[in-house]
């Protein structure tokens, strides 16, 4: 079965510094997809990066950008630049192929508390 | 654009009461989920619908029920509420096709059982 691990429940940053939230998973599936959302107070869940297993090129968004290690399965978060308003919980999630495993589960991390400091 | 919506927002029950937590989306997902979410647990999945007409179990379905009514809905019931099912509940829709899809989450329902 499927895993992802955050292994950070809080971390802190200054504004206008750069942040890295680790995530970690361990999967036997090579077709997979991985997420990172961004949970603020208003408890709305919104993605801010997405990254296909089978690209090696790191997805960026903007501030956001990803350390994609397939061999090492390991998926970190980026955030350069950081401002006051990233402040929020971010959870990293995977994703098989539904095509190829049958399943249509998403699985998340337990989340990483993102305080910045002004 | 609505995209998923949940009600109630909020709820109180007492134990052993039941309830039924609405989930609609607009965006012609064929796939649909209820999660709840507790402190330091993230988000665990209660049951899923892959497709209008399926229904199966996810990590924590005990005490639950669903419904995929059609397509755009999909409901999660309460038989009989337990104070360990205090949580907030989340609905989410998604593509299942190939491309890296996420999932589209509701606002969250806040149900507190006494």
């Amino acid at each position: 079965a499927q895993t992802v691990t955050q292994s950070q429940p809080e971390m802190s940053v200054q504004e206008a510094e750069t942040v890295t939230l680790s995530c970690t998973y361990d999967t036997s599936e090579s077709d997979y997809y991985l997420f990172w959302y961004k949970q603020p107070p208003s408890r709305q869940m919104i993605l801010v990066i997405r990254q296909e297993a089978y690209k090696q090129q790191n997805a960026t968004e903007n501030r956001f950008s990803v350390n994609f290690q397939k061999a090492a399965k390991s998926f970190s978060l980026k955030i350069s630049d950081s401002q006051l308003g990233d402040a929020a919980m971010y959870f990293c999630a995977y994703r098989s192929d539904p095509y190829t495993s049958g399943t249509y589960k998403y699985i998340f991390g337990t989340g990483t508390r993102l305080k910045v400091l002004a | 654009n609505a995209g998923v919506t949940q009600t109630p927002k909020f709820q109180v029950l007492k134990t052993g009461q039941s309830m039924t937590l609405q989930c609609a989306q607009d965006m012609n997902h064929n796939s649909m989920y209820w999660y709840r979410q507790d402190p330091g647990m993230g988000l665990r999945l209660i049951y899923y619908s892959a497709s209008e007409g399926t229904t199966d179990k996810g990590e924590v379905p005990n005490g639950y029920n669903v419904s995929r009514l059609n397509k755009r809905e999909f409901s999660l019931r309460l038989e009989s509420a337990a104070p360990s099912q205090t949580s907030v509940y989340f609905c989410a829709s998604s593509e299942d096709d190939r491309v890296a899809q996420p999932q589209h989450f509701g606002d969250g329902t806040r149900l507190s059982i006494l």
